[in-house]
């Protein structure tokens, strides 16, 4: 199965903080995508992305930015964190259009 | 608006019932579609993907798909106590954006 690494598992950051979540998968995917999830809720779509150097806008992107450096690492950065982006953030990837996501374990993000 | 719209918000069956989660998408460019099980604490795994009219089974799991109306339906047929999880509905679109919705909270009561 697709193993998927999202680092940290676990951040707490105060207001204005600077944030990066990190995720790493090594099946060679060409499709990555940031989502949060918040409590009683479904996956929301923040950015997602086809190759390296590439980045497409989501359902939720303010406040986020991405960068997809490698085929391989796709970063999520809250600039000015706010109490409103604490949830717990899922990457997954897909090899082809239209296949199977492979999430990663979650990063959950608390925000003071 | 969410794109994805699931029913019910919650389900409760009893160990060996049928369950039947509801699936449909407002969005017309949709065309792919997916059910993914996510247990608590657990990220979510793909269970079944439909992406033609019709049905699908898969042992105790039957998908099925009207393009038409972009309604997918999920039935689970002699339902564990082990099936307890959020059940999402995903969809793609042409441009290769999946959206999930907010899911059915199944409890299978033994």
């Amino acid at each position: 199965e697709a193993a998927v690494t999202q680092s940290p598992r676990n951040k707490v950051t105060v207001t204005g903080g600077n944030v990066t979540l990190s995720c790493r998968q090594t099946n060679s995917h060409n499709y990555m995508y940031w989502y949060r999830q918040d409590t009683g809720h479904g996956l929301r779509l923040i950015h997602y992305s086809y190759g390296a150097g590439n980045l497409q806008i989501g359902d939720v992107p303010d406040g986020y930015k991405a960068t997809r450096t490698t085929q391989e690492d796709f970063f999520l950065l809250l600039e000015l964190a706010s109490p409103s982006q604490t949830s717990l953030y899922f990457c997954a990837s897909s090899g082809l259009s239209q296949n199977t996501l492979y999430f990663g374990a979650g990063t959950r993000l608390s925000v003071l | 608006q969410q794109k994805v719209q699931q029913s019910p918000e919650s389900l409760i069956v009893p160990e060996g019932g049928m369950a039947s989660l509801n699936c449909t998408s407002s969005d017309r460019n949709v065309d792919y579609f997916w059910w993914y099980r996510q247990h608590s604490g657990k990220s979510p795994k793909m269970l079944m993907s439909i992406f033609s009219n019709g049905e699908k089974e898969e042992g105790r799991f039957t998908v099925h798909l009207n393009k038409a109306s972009l309604h997918t339906s999920l039935h689970i047929r002699d339902s564990q106590p082990s099936d307890s999880a959020l059940y999402l509905c995903a969809a793609s679109d042409s441009n290769n954006r999946i959206f999930f919705g907010d899911g059915t909270q199944l409890v299978v009561k033994p």
